[in-house]
């Protein structure tokens, strides 16, 4: 089993719906939770991050992490079509470089 | 501005020709890795340093090398480029991964990429 699984889409939604990406991981050790951005020819940009179990909300973007079930989400809501890009989960022990996710595709259609 | 340059951002050469893709940041951060993407692979780590004059392999060195002579650069070299190693390559550096800022492992900047192409 990979360390970090991430369905890789694409996902292709309509203007003003809400978006729901998911990552499960099967190390328990992992503490520290990121969700990337990345647009076509660029590299990856933070989004959002989350230590440890619970809910982030910022503007639009909701990040939420369930440690029990070894589950991070990322929601999107009112998506626009500038969010169409790849948004990739990242993980971390605290202690060790960053797991990514593969990556999953995003275009929300206007 | 902080940043993360590499360069070049596309490059096409053939099998066996050594290179280097340059990578520097402007952060005065320790620790910096590379990685190479591909389509459903994913970001994967090649090689990474956590401080001048320490590297240490990721998931895929095969092929590849580095140096960290100095905190702001970490290049990247192919001594002997093949095909299998066309990709999207990024480098990335953050204060450190054990370092915590704001209650957070420091976020990794990435580079704008280079897209290498052997023939």
């Amino acid at each position: 089993q990979k360390e970090v699984e991430q369905d890789p889409g694409p996902l292709s939604v309509p203007e003003g719906a809400i978006v729901s990406l998911n990552c499960t991981y099967s190390n328990s050790a992992f503490q520290y939770f990121m969700w990337y951005r990345q647009y076509s020819r660029k590299g990856p940009e933070l989004l959002m991050y989350t230590y440890s179990s619970g809910n982030k909300e910022d503007g639009r973007f909701t990040a939420q992490v369930d440690k029990s079930s070894k589950y991070i989400s990322l929601f999107i809501r009112d998506s626009q079509p500038s969010d169409s890009a790849t948004y990739l989960c990242a993980m971390s022990r605290g202690n060790t470089p960053l797991v990514f996710g593969k990556g999953t595709r995003l275009s929300v259609i206007a | 501005e902080a940043q993360v340059t590499q360069n070049p951002r596309y490059l096409i050469t053939v099998t066996g020709k050594k290179l280097t893709v340059t990578c520097s940041q402007n952060m005065n951060h320790e620790y910096m890795s590379w990685y190479r993407q591909d389509p459903g692979l994913g970001l994967r780590q090649i090689y990474y340093s956590m401080n001048v004059e320490v590297t240490d392999k990721g998931d895929v060195p095969e092929g590849y090398k580095v140096s960290r002579k100095e905190k702001r650069n970490f290049p990247l070299i192919l001594e002997s480029p093949s095909p299998n190693q066309t990709s999207l390559y990024f480098c990335a550096s953050s204060l450190s991964p054990t370092r915590q800022v704001g209650g957070m492992n420091t976020e990794a900047f990435f580079g704008q990429g280079t897209r290498l192409t052997v023939v």
